[in-house]
């Protein structure tokens, strides 16, 4: 089965805590991203990359860390700089057909501070 | 003002109803358009690309109106399933491959 894994589905950090969370993809896309999402809102691109070790920061960037070792794998570090970090957490991979770069999406992880 | 706007509803319609959600963005160099669909506690999945031709699959059909910089999302013939919210994202296709994404607009469809 070809597609986007993300785990945990749900993630609990304590205060003071890094946390990472996991993206895989067997899908063999160059691009993958990562996007926060909070209640009723849209989606807010964390960091992203468009090639094995190489990633750029997005609109949010501030308290998170990535790392592209591999082209499957896009993890994402939650530091403790992030002082609100409870959201719901998609990563996403991309393809692109001529001008068409379309983007699919794993299940999420939501992440909770106790 | 957002790049990417849509009303966020909630729409409520019966089923059976026709319903048409538009999507306004403001960087007239975008590229390509899409409609995306997110149930509840979901992530989003790709429910159709919105061509300049305009393009229809089965109940729903999207166009774009680049001189007005909108797209629109129609659906026909409502089904209860089809309650859920819909995301409006926006690419600039450039090396980046940035997308922008709209808040959504929630389409509960009831009985």
């Amino acid at each position: 089965d070809g597609g986007i894994t993300q785990s945990p589905k749900y993630l609990f950090r304590k205060e003071g805590q890094n946390v990472t969370l996991s993206c895989e993809q067997n899908l063999n896309h160059d691009a993958m991203y990562w996007y926060r999402q909070d209640p009723g809102q849209g989606l807010r691109l964390i960091y992203y990359s468009q090639i094995v070790n190489d990633f750029q920061k997005g609109d949010i960037a501030e308290g998170y860390s990535v790392s592209r070792e591999k082209k499957e794998s896009f993890p994402l570090t939650v530091t403790s700089a992030q002082k609100n970090p409870t959201a719901f957490y998609l990563c996403a991979s991309s393809t692109r057909q001529g001008v068409q770069e379309t983007q699919y999406f794993g299940p999420g992880t939501r992440l909770l501070v106790l | 003002r957002k790049e990417v706007e849509q009303d966020p509803g909630p729409f409520n319609v019966p089923e059976g109803a026709t319903v048409a959600f538009n999507c306004t963005y403001s960087n007239s160099a975008s590229q390509s358009f899409f409609w995306y669909r997110q149930d509840c506690r979901k992530e989003p999945k790709l429910l159709m690309s919105v061509y300049s031709s305009g393009n229809e699959d089965g109940r729903f059909t999207a166009q774009l109106n680049r001189a007005s910089q909108y797209i629109s999302l129609l659906i026909r013939d409502s089904k209860l399933s089809d309650s859920a919210t819909y995301l409006c994202v926006v690419n600039l296709n450039t090396n980046a491959g940035k997308s922008t994404f709209g808040d959504g607009t929630t389409l509960t469809v009831k009985p």
